[in-house]
């Protein structure tokens, strides 16, 4: 079990501009997460896929925002046309199966900071 | 709808000291799961421990504890012998068995800081 591996670690980029963020969950785990989260808060929840299929979006997930799960392996987040409001740490997690006790296991995550 | 919510921003206590931390929900169905997850400063969410509302049991983890009190909605977690390292962020979250998605609703999360 290597853990949910998340790149880039850090990523700064300028008002307008595109940023991709990739996923790597644990091998055998088929639902990820993404979350973003501010400062002194708990997550927020912006989509969800079992295997490669993204059953859930957030209604706060502007159209700004895709995401893709290839083959049900690793995932990205795409923000198009960044915005100052865009900055937060996006966090991405996975679980395994069908127990609702399962817990979710946690990358690192990615900090956006866009200037 | 379910919310939850952690009314203590921020906590302290000394090192080996108890310390707990509050957590109530809100919810209309009977059967769901409760969590709590540590954020450290690295920022690398971990489940501390877990209560499945059937369980009558208080769920315990080493030196972590829950009280829960399902009539109350309440669900607070007990630290037993702080130690430095569980200086984080602790955020309390419930899932609901009706949701298809496992979701997860979250507390705004409470700031454990340990005095040495």
């Amino acid at each position: 079990d290597t853990g949910v591996s998340q790149n880039p670690r850090h990523k700064i980029t300028k008002r307008g501009q595109n940023v991709t963020f990739r996923c790597d969950p644990i091998s055998e785990h088929n639902r990820l997460y993404w979350y973003r989260q501010t400062l002194g808060q708990g997550p927020e929840f912006l989509t969800y896929f079992q295997n490669e299929a993204q059953l859930e979006k957030s209604r706060l997930l502007s159209d700004r925002f895709s995401a893709e799960r290839p083959k049900g392996s690793f995932s990205t987040l795409e923000i198009q046309r960044t915005e100052q409001g865009d900055s937060a740490m996006y966090l991405c997690a996975s679980s395994l199966g069908q127990d609702f006790n399962s817990p979710l296991h946690f990358g690192n995550g990615t900090r956006l900071t866009v200037t | 709808a379910q919310t939850v919510t952690q009314s203590q921003p921020e906590m302290s206590v000394q090192e080996a000291e108890t310390v707990t931390l509050s957590c109530t929900y809100d919810t209309s169905e009977s059967d769901y799961y409760l969590f709590w997850y540590k954020q450290p400063p690295s920022r690398q969410m971990i489940l501390v421990i877990r209560q499945e509302a059937y369980k009558q049991q208080n769920a315990t983890e080493n030196r972590f504890s829950v009280n829960f009190q399902k009539a109350a909605k309440s669900f607070s977690l007990k630290i037993s012998d702080s130690q430095l390292g569980d200086a984080a962020m602790y955020f309390c979250a419930y899932r609901s068995p009706s949701d298809s998605n496992y979701q997860l609703i979250w507390g705004a999360g409470t700031k454990l800081i340990i005095k040495p």
